[in-house]
């Protein structure tokens, strides 16, 4: 089955640039979807297709594939960009959809 | 607005059965997949099944294969999730997800429903 691969964590200063990895093999391929989530909360998505934001997104908040990485990048971190991001696809070799492990984002 | 509202979580011996069910509403049903996703306490999401608009498409996690089955009511509105069979490792939040109309995203979210299997 398809695997996704995140850092666990990723460390950030207020204000400066955070970049979160989602390796997978030929995932530049792929539709990559990257979602944020808060402690008690529902997952929200940040950004989808690879590149695009839903209404409402901070154009902070942006995405990049190729290869085999995806990356989300949060510009001028805020504190409350402090969350587990998770990527996403559907792999279509086992009709499955498949999320990475999760990397969690310590603004310092 | 859309919403989504998940419900019939609860205890659970070992074995034992639940249905899940996500009552939706603020889109048009019918024309959205739909997807359960789980997430075990402090650990990560994970996929659990979808199901196409009309229903005619149904996939599993092979991790819940021939235990869960995923279904829907278009004239309700709802997403079911009939969960047999159960085991501790089934311990999570449930959460449905709506599809979107050209993406294999999930852009809605319910707040989930707890689902704890123990004797």
């Amino acid at each position: 089955s398809y695997v996704l691969t995140q850092p666990p964590s990723v460390s950030v200063a207020p204000g400066k640039t955070a970049r979160l990895t989602c390796g997978g093999s030929d995932i530049g391929a792929k539709e990559v979807h990257w979602y944020q989530q808060k402690p008690g909360q529902a997952p929200l998505l940040v950004v989808y297709d690879d590149t695009d934001r839903p209404s409402g997104i901070p154009e902070r908040f942006s995405g990049s594939n190729s290869g085999n990485t995806a990356t989300l990048t949060i510009s001028r971190v805020e504190a409350g960009d402090e969350a587990d991001y998770y990527c996403q696809v559907w792999d279509n070799n086992s009709d499955h959809d498949v999320f990475g492990g999760g990397t969690k984002l310590t603004v310092l | 607005d859309v919403q989504l509202l998940e419900s019939g979580g609860g205890l659970v011996q070992p074995g034992g059965s639940l249905r899940l069910s996500c009552a939706a509403s603020g889109f048009t049903f019918e024309n959205y997949a739909m997807t359960w996703v789980r997430q075990a306490p402090g650990k990560g999401l994970q996929w659990v099944a979808s199901i196409s608009g009309g229903g005619e498409g149904i996939y599993h996690a092979d991790s819940v294969k021939g235990r869960f089955t995923i279904s829907r009511d278009n004239s309700k509105n709802t997403l079911f999730l009939q969960m047999n069979s159960l085991r501790g490792d089934d311990t999570a939040i449930y959460f449905c997800a709506k599809g979107t109309y050209s993406s294999s995203s999930f852009d809605y979210w319910g707040q989930g429903t707890l689902v704890t299997v123990s004797s």
